[in-house]
């Protein structure tokens, strides 16, 4: 069955630093992949997908994560980040039947000044 | 113009009491679900309604129970609240459950923070 692991639960980072979130799936069927991104006091939006086609995807407020088979992880990095990027962030993807969204537990991108 | 809305924002109310969250979507989707978020923020499907059919029904007590008028609207039921309900459950829709991976991208509303006294 398919599953995503993030493998930390809160990530403190300095403002202008990088980050790296990290996110492992498993599945044995095609692999669909997304970060939501859930602003405090807000539902969740979809921050970047990856269906097909090239392995590095990037979102419009800088962000990118890249899909590597091999290590099963689809990681979210960001070169340099800001207050603004204090969210949790979730990894998914979907079941089987690929009528149900899996989430991760998410994580707490903490942005200091 | 709000794409998904859920009513109220907050609901405080007494254990025992029954209580009704609303959701509507204006994005023009056939697929509607609601979610229950913890305070740890884990995030947990309960069910799921496709052009007003039930899709997805997890492992949720029969105290809640989902109506769907028409596609566009999702309510949530819960009878006999418990300090155990109390969490933010959201509504989310998409445009299909099937057709591809992208008409599964979920569109969620703001949430309804609920809490049980």
């Amino acid at each position: 069955a398919q599953s995503v692991t993030q493998l930390d639960s809160q990530v403190p980072v300095f403002e202008e630093a990088p980050v790296e979130l990290r996110c492992n799936y498993s599945s044995s069927v095609s692999v669909y992949l997304f970060w939501y991104v859930q602003y405090p006091n807000q539902g969740l939006q979809l921050l970047l997908k990856y269906l097909s086609g090239s392995t590095l995807v990037e979102s419009i407020n800088g962000f990118e994560a890249e899909f590597n088979k091999s290590q099963t992880s689809f990681h979210l990095r960001k070169p340099s980040v800001h207050i603004s990027d204090t969210a949790e962030y979730f990894c998914a993807t979907l079941n089987t039947g690929g009528f149900k969204t899996i989430f991760g537990a998410g994580t707490r991108l903490f942005v200091k000044a | 113009d709000t794409a998904v809305s859920q009513t109220p924002k907050y609901l405080v109310t007494q254990m025992g009491n029954d209580k009704s969250i609303k959701c509507e979507q204006n994005l023009g989707h056939d697929t509607m679900y609601w979610y229950k978020q913890d305070s740890k923020k884990f995030l947990k499907i309960m069910f799921s309604y496709n052009n007003k059919e039930l899709i997805i029904n997890e492992t949720v007590p029969n105290r809640f129970s989902p109506k769907s008028p028409d596609k566009a609207h999702l309510n949530l039921h819960i009878n006999s609240l418990e300090l155990g309900d109390s969490a933010v459950y959201f509504c989310a829709s998409s445009q299909g459950s099937k057709g591809g991976p992208s008409k599964n991208i979920q569109y969620f509303g703001a949430g309804t923070r609920l809490s049980v006294l």
